[in-house]
């Protein structure tokens, strides 16, 4: 148990729908990460927070993505009008800050077909 | 070309070889990190270091920074010790790590 909570684990979509899935992270870590990761791949950059302020997006975050963390503690990721290539392992990341340990969540699965 | 290039893409050993796994970077970093993933999904931090070596259990990691290289050592490998063994960098100025591929390890009895 590395204590970085997601949910749900796997999500199952047709085309077209939104999905949002949710990270709780270490209670007393201020970053929070969020990552995508395909088959065979490493997990790929999407965004990073510290506490609630959005610092960091990548260009793989389209406008169809958006990424809360409302009160500086759990963020949810939003994907909306889902396409096929959306699928993939969504994984959530928290630390204390530069230095410290990363903790990873077991990933959320989604599948678009 | 990818920043991180791990190498190799797929090792199998017996129980109780030595393994290396390597990575190969090109950009600056503040930090290199060897993580862990087992089957269905999750990660786990073995090592963050920039710079010399670190030791825990019968994993070892080391860097050289001039080289922008770190090798991952298992002693005494164990079936226990498959999964995929990631690379990922954190460079300065930014807070994402950027990762390589993955070494798929398999140890068999």
């Amino acid at each position: 148990d590395t204590g970085v909570s997601q949910n749900p684990r796997h999500k199952i979509t047709k085309r077209g729908q939104n999905v949002t899935f949710r990270c709780d992270p270490i209670s007393e870590h201020n970053r929070l990460y969020w990552y995508r990761q395909t088959l065979g791949q490493g997990p790929e950059f999407l965004t990073y927070f510290q506490n609630e302020a959005q610092l960091e997006k990548s260009r793989l975050l389209s406008d169809r993505f958006s990424a809360e963390r409302p009160k500086g503690s759990f963020s949810t990721l939003e994907i909306q009008r889902t396409e096929q290539g959306d699928s993939a392992m969504y994984l959530c990341a928290s630390d204390r800050g530069a230095g410290n340990t990363i903790y990873f969540g077991e990933g959320s699965w989604l599948t678009v077909v | 070309k990818n920043e991180v290039e791990q190498s190799p893409q797929n090792l199998t050993a017996q129980e109780g070889e030595f393994i290396t796994i390597n990575c190969s970077y090109s950009v600056g970093i503040s930090a290199l990190h060897w993580l862990q993933q087992h089957p269905g999904g999750g990660i786990v931090s073995l090592f963050m270091l920039s710079s010399g070596k670190k030791k825990h259990g019968r994993l070892i990691a080391t860097i050289n920074i001039q080289e922008k290289h770190s090798s991952l050592h298992i002693t005494a490998s164990h079936p226990r010790d498959s999964a995929v063994y990631i690379c990922a960098v954190g460079q300065g100025g930014s807070e994402k790590l950027v990762f390589g591929k993955g070494t798929k390890l398999t140890v068999n009895p």
